[in-house]
């Protein structure tokens, strides 16, 4: 199964700001997944992201609030804007190879 | 609209016993169905996956049994240990189209105790 690194694996923000989650890939794949794992819950996918093209929302999540980039088959980030109490969560990229799903270890976000 | 409901919440079983996770599902288009196992700090991790055209399958200790006609599908852990203890999601997704993605249940919170 693919290799996922996730950075940051853990951070603290300012409500109002913005921070940027990274996925690298050990190898190509087509779509990359982002979810979020709110304390204690499943997982809600906010987001589908093919490389150069715009990616897919899920109902409920906008471009605005979570932007994300797909310059290459091996990265993509997600942005979390303008970040209040409520963004606080485990946000996760997954890909899919042959239907065999890998996470990344997570980005746990807490917003003060 | 919840697509994949999971049961229990929670479950405590004493070491060696069998714990029955159970999930059903709504969209007869699903045709992917994997169980995943998150410990604390960690991302999910795909512990075992079935498709529609059979009814059980092992792998180790895990087997998923599968239940079309009632669109239902159940993780059974044999022996467990207490390293089983973790939370269990089960999940499902459509393998048509370039666009899959896995909806997840609500999660089922393991404790094996000693």
């Amino acid at each position: 199964s693919a290799v996922i690194s996730q950075k940051p694996s853990r951070d603290i923000c300012q409500r109002g700001t913005s921070l940027t989650i990274q996925c690298q890939v050990d190898s190509q794949v087509t779509m990359m997944f982002w979810y979020r794992q709110q304390p204690g819950q499943s997982l809600t996918l906010i987001a589908t992201a093919n490389q150069g093209s715009e990616a897919t929302y899920e109902s409920g999540f906008v471009i605005d609030k979570f932007p994300i980039s797909r310059p290459n088959l091996t990265f993509s980030t997600l942005t979390v804007s303008n970040m209040s109490p409520e963004d606080s969560s485990i946000y996760l990229c997954s890909v899919d190879r042959d239907h065999g799903y890998t996470f990344g270890s997570g980005t746990r976000l807490t917003v003060v | 609209q919840q697509q994949v409901k999971q049961s229990p919440q929670s479950l405590i079983v004493q070491k060696g016993g069998i714990p029955i996770i159970n999930c059903a599902y709504e969209n007869t288009a699903f045709d992917y169905f994997p169980w995943y196992q998150q410990f604390p700090g960690k991302g999910p991790a795909l512990l075992i996956a079935i498709r529609p055209d059979v009814s059980e399958k092992k792998e180790g200790r895990f087997t998923i049994s599968f239940n079309k006609s009632a669109k239902q599908f159940s993780l059974h852990i044999m022996d467990s240990q207490p390293g089983d203890s973790a939370t269990y999601f089960c999940a499902a997704s459509k393998t048509a189209g370039t666009a899959s993605k896995l909806t997840f249940g609500t999660g089922t919170r393991l404790q094996v105790t000693l």
